[in-house]
């Protein structure tokens, strides 16, 4: 059974960093691409990164580019999003999802979420 | 970024209903497109994948068709539990980008 479980959340101040840990278990993380996905209060999904499944390419949204990174380290079936230079927009639950792929298409399975507050 | 329109934003119906969500994209996207259902406080579900094919144990009520730039999702006999927001997404060009969801209510 695949199971994806987030860490790391929490209160941040603006500016400051924070990294998520999503714990895969079920599956063999090497073959597939791994997505962060966010959601902000009340909002909708907004797509954040994702890295293919070798760790060998990373793709960044927009609003995030420089200041978040996406790492995976497929020894220990874990991904990472490492969050620096937090802004009170980067509020929100953050999901990391599977792909069905080795890079990037549809999410098959996500986690539960873990939640990020920006806030002074 | 490939943007992504749904229509409608929200939508109200019975149980028993067939609807229809429509996932318009800025520009041609072939059939790199999903659809997910996600009720409060929980997860998305993927629904559909490359656009027109059922993912593993979603209902057969539930389907996808279209390419390029149009398509749909189709909820057959409308059951208490598929009142949810739903969303589409696309993977054809980074960045990957979601529709702005459609809430599903019940009339």
């Amino acid at each position: 059974q695949v199971r994806l479980v987030e860490s790391g959340g929490g209160v941040v101040q603006p500016g400051r960093s924070l990294r998520l840990s999503c714990a895969a278990s079920g599956f063999t993380s090497s073959n597939y691409g791994m997505h962060w996905v966010r959601q902000a209060p009340g909002k909708g999904l907004e797509w954040v990164a994702v890295i293919k499944n070798d760790g060998s390419k990373t793709y960044y949204a927009d609003s995030v580019t420089g200041r978040f990174t996406i790492s995976r380290d497929n020894s220990k079936n874990t991904l990472y999003l490492q969050m620096n230079s937090l802004r009170p927009e980067d509020t929100a639950v953050y999901y990391c999802a599977k792909d069905i792929r080795q890079e990037a298409a549809d999410l098959d399975q996500w986690g539960q979420g873990t939640l990020v507050i920006v806030s002074s | 970024a490939i943007q992504l329109t749904q229509s409608p934003s929200s939508l109200s119906a019975s149980v028993g209903d067939r609807v229809t969500i429509t996932c318009r994209a800025s520009q041609g996207i072939s059939n790199s497109l999903a659809w997910y259902q996600q009720t409060p406080g929980k997860a998305p579900k993927l629904l559909i994948y490359d656009a027109s094919t059922l993912h593993s144990g979603v209902p057969s009520r539930f389907s996808g068709s279209g390419t390029g730039t149009d398509f749909t999702l189709t909820i057959n006999s409308l059951q208490p539990e598929d009142f949810a927001t739903f969303y589409c997404h696309q993977f054809n060009k980074f960045p990957i980008t979601f529709g702005q969801g459609t809430r599903l209510v019940i009339k």
